[in-house]
């Protein structure tokens, strides 16, 4: 089955700090993937639309400039969270649609717990 | 917009008994796909189950099954012979194709699922 993975699984960093994690299908091309965000007991948030070689398309009300993604290959996307900050405390999800699947296939990476000081 | 509701933030059930999760949308589109996903405590999130809405046929896998009412726009999860491995949170989600060629998924507010020994 389509496999993707996420690094760091966990990162903790001072406030201030650029923090990047990593979202990769193993086995699958992607051309889209998604980022997430989870609050506690709550459900996802999605942040932006990251597309292989162009810019992503963010949701709105999340900072571009703050949330940096990156999708350069077919395999690969990343998040940078850039002067992070307490508030940016979370766990972020990422998630790709297989090019072979249909339309309605979207796997899930096992997540980043982010903790800012 | 979009929306996708959950009326039951929490629910339990007893070991091999039945369960029936409730989930409404709202959409003036003709053609979705709508999804049940789990997230057990390791935070991955399983695709459990997809239909889509074009098929009158409800589907299921294995002792999942759904209670897909186009009309009403209702899309209830049935979990037969319930296991302790079944308790997680649950989410509802639905993605429109037509809206954005990136096949972005909107989800639920969740319930979470407690099988009791």
């Amino acid at each position: 089955g389509a496999v993707v993975s996420q690094h760091p699984s966990r990162v903790i960093c001072k406030s201030g700090t650029s923090v990047k994690i990593e979202c990769r299908s193993l086995d699958f091309q992607a051309t889209t993937m998604f980022w997430y965000r989870q609050f506690p007991k709550q459900s996802l948030m999605l942040m932006a639309t990251s597309n292989e070689g162009s810019k992503a398309t963010y949701e709105q009300g999340v900072e571009k400039d703050k949330f940096l993604i990156n999708h350069a290959s077919l395999t690969l996307s990343t998040l940078t969270v850039t002067s992070a900050h307490p508030e940016d405390s979370s766990f972020y999800i990422c998630s790709a649609r297989s090019r072979l699947a249909g339309a309605d296939t979207q796997y899930f990476g096992p997540g980043t717990r982010l903790t800012v000081l | 917009a979009q929306t996708v509701t959950q009326s039951q933030p929490e629910m339990s059930v007893q070991e091999a008994e039945t369960v029936t999760l409730s989930c409404t949308y709202d959409t003036s589109e003709s053609n979705y796909y709508l999804f049940w996903y789990k997230q057990p405590p390791s935070r991955q999130m399983i695709l459990v189950i997809r239909q889509e809405a074009y098929k009158q046929q409800n589907a299921t896998e294995n002792r999942f099954s759904v209670n897909f009412q186009k009309a009403a726009k209702s899309f209830s999860l049935k979990i037969s012979d319930s296991q302790l491995g079944d308790t997680a949170m649950y989410f509802c989600a639905f993605m429109n194709p037509a809206v954005t060629s990136y096949d972005k998924v909107i989800f639920g507010p969740g319930t979470s699922l407690s099988v009791i020994p």
